[in-house]
């Protein structure tokens, strides 16, 4: 199974903050990675698929980059709607991975 | 817009069978999308379970390929998750989602709780 660990799992910030999460996957997975977000008891929000297509209907402030193996979801200014889990996935073999998670949790 | 929408027993007993159906509205499942199951146990993070195909071409995750079967009803627009032999492990939400860009996951049911338990 290809492994997809994030960092940092948790981290603090604030309001206006410029947040960058980043998801290693441990042989290359090409362009087959896709960032979710997920507010307690609601299921995941699809944001960027294919590592950096923005999903229809997402603010412009978030953003993906990356190939290979190392890749970045951006949130360019933190609102508070975005304190939330995020996670990344890949797709490019089966079974297909989830990273772990990353709460981003108000400062 | 596509929804989906998870129903089945909230409570199973260990060594029974787990039962879910997702039933699809706003899109069909006839289209060229796969349809997939994820779960999450309490307080942890997402697990692909597998995906079905409208051809009835399944994919499952090894870690629970002895135990789970994902069939589709193109005739009622759902599709289901049988895992048989469940432990107290099992216990999580279960989503399903269709499969859209990339093999991402973009729309995804509300979520079943399941508990396995006595």
């Amino acid at each position: 199974d290809i492994q997809m660990t994030q960092s940092p799992s948790s981290l603090s910030a604030s309001v206006g903050d410029r947040v960058t999460i980043t998801c290693r996957a441990s042989q290359s997975i090409s362009g087959y990675l896709h960032w979710y977000q997920q507010k307690p008891g609601t299921a995941p929000k699809l944001l960027i698929y294919a590592a950096s297509s923005l999903e229809t209907g997402v603010p412009s402030r978030f953003s993906g980059s990356g190939s290979g193996t190392d890749f970045t979801l951006t949130i360019s200014s933190l609102q508070p709607e975005d304190f939330a889990t995020y996670y990344c996935q890949q797709s490019s073999s089966y079974p297909q991975t989830f990273g772990q998670g990353t709460k981003v949790e108000i400062k | 817009q596509v929804q989906l929408q998870e129903s089945g027993p909230g409570l199973v007993k260990p060594s029974g069978t787990l039962s879910l159906t997702c039933a699809v509205s706003g899109g069909s499942l006839s289209s060229n999308n796969w349809w997939s199951w994820v779960r999450q146990p309490p307080g942890k993070g997402l697990e692909w379970i597998g995906e079905v195909y409208r051809t009835e071409s399944t994919n499952y995750n090894p870690s629970l390929k002895s135990r789970v079967t994902i069939s589709i009803d193109k005739s009622k627009n759902q599709f289901s998750l049988t895992l048989n032999s469940v432990t107290a492990a099992d216990t999580a939400v279960y989503y399903c989602a269709r499969v859209g860009n990339r093999g991402s996951n973009d729309y995804w049911g509300q979520g079943a709780l399941v508990t396995v338990s006595s």
